[in-house]
């Protein structure tokens, strides 16, 4: 039930580049993706709500297949800030709203 | 606008001892969420409320865990008796409407003994 995040973790140089990939179940209404340091609460990047919408924040973009339940965030010339656990958090269609967080990407990002 | 508040941020008991966290959300949020976060792990819902409703506890251990959210404003985690598995980090959200973005608060550390 829990969306499937891969890779489970990523180890970049700065500069490189870095896809996360979120894949669900259940047919989704929204799916948001949070970046999380360690020891601190996950905090909100972006939102997408149509199938294959594409959003950007900064470097960071994201993609949502409606039809397939799938997200992609893409990390474009990573900084050493953007270290942290990412998570996607999604909603599914089915009655409730109910909001669950995927499994969780560990990247960190190399001087 | 003042955000998601929570208390105690630290707490240790000792097992089979109980354990209240409290959570504060952002004025005019009408979604609630409490979540258990153990280490290495993503966020597991606990319980989320629509205004004081229960929209979701599939994963609430009942016979232990028990959530209220009187008047629809702040809400009350409580854990009795505690367990060993329980050592988490318990985070609250509030979001204005169930697909929106959620605001979290720092989050209540619980080591269990």
């Amino acid at each position: 039930q829990q969306p499937v995040q891969s890779p489970q973790a990523v180890i970049l140089r700065e500069g490189e580049d870095a896809v996360i990939n979120c894949s669900s179940s259940k047919a989704l209404y929204s799916v948001h993706w949070y970046r999380q340091k360690h020891g601190e609460a996950p905090v909100f990047l972006m939102i997408l709500l149509k199938g294959g919408e594409q959003k950007g924040h900064e470097k960071i973009s994201a993609s949502f297949n409606e039809k397939k339940q799938q997200s992609s965030l893409y990390l474009t010339a990573s900084q050493l800030s953007y270290s942290g656990t990412y998570f996607c958090g999604t909603v599914s269609t089915s009655g409730t709203y109910k909001y669950i967080f995927g499994t969780g990407t560990r990247l960190k990002v190399l001087a | 606008e003042a955000g998601v508040a929570q208390s105690p941020r630290y707490k240790i008991i000792e097992k089979r001892q109980s354990v209240a966290f409290w959570c504060n959300p952002i004025s005019g949020h009408a979604t609630l969420y409490w979540y258990q976060q153990i280490l290495g792990q993503g966020p597991k819902l606990l319980i989320q409320f629509q205004n004081n409703g229960v929209v979701d506890d599939s994963q609430l251990p009942k016979d232990r865990f028990s959530a209220e959210r009187l008047k629809g404003v702040d809400s009350t985690l409580k854990i009795q008796p505690a367990k060993l598995e329980d050592s988490a980090v318990y985070l609250c959200a509030s979001s204005r409407d169930p697909t929106g973005e959620l605001f979290f608060g720092e989050g209540s550390r619980l080591t269990v003994l």
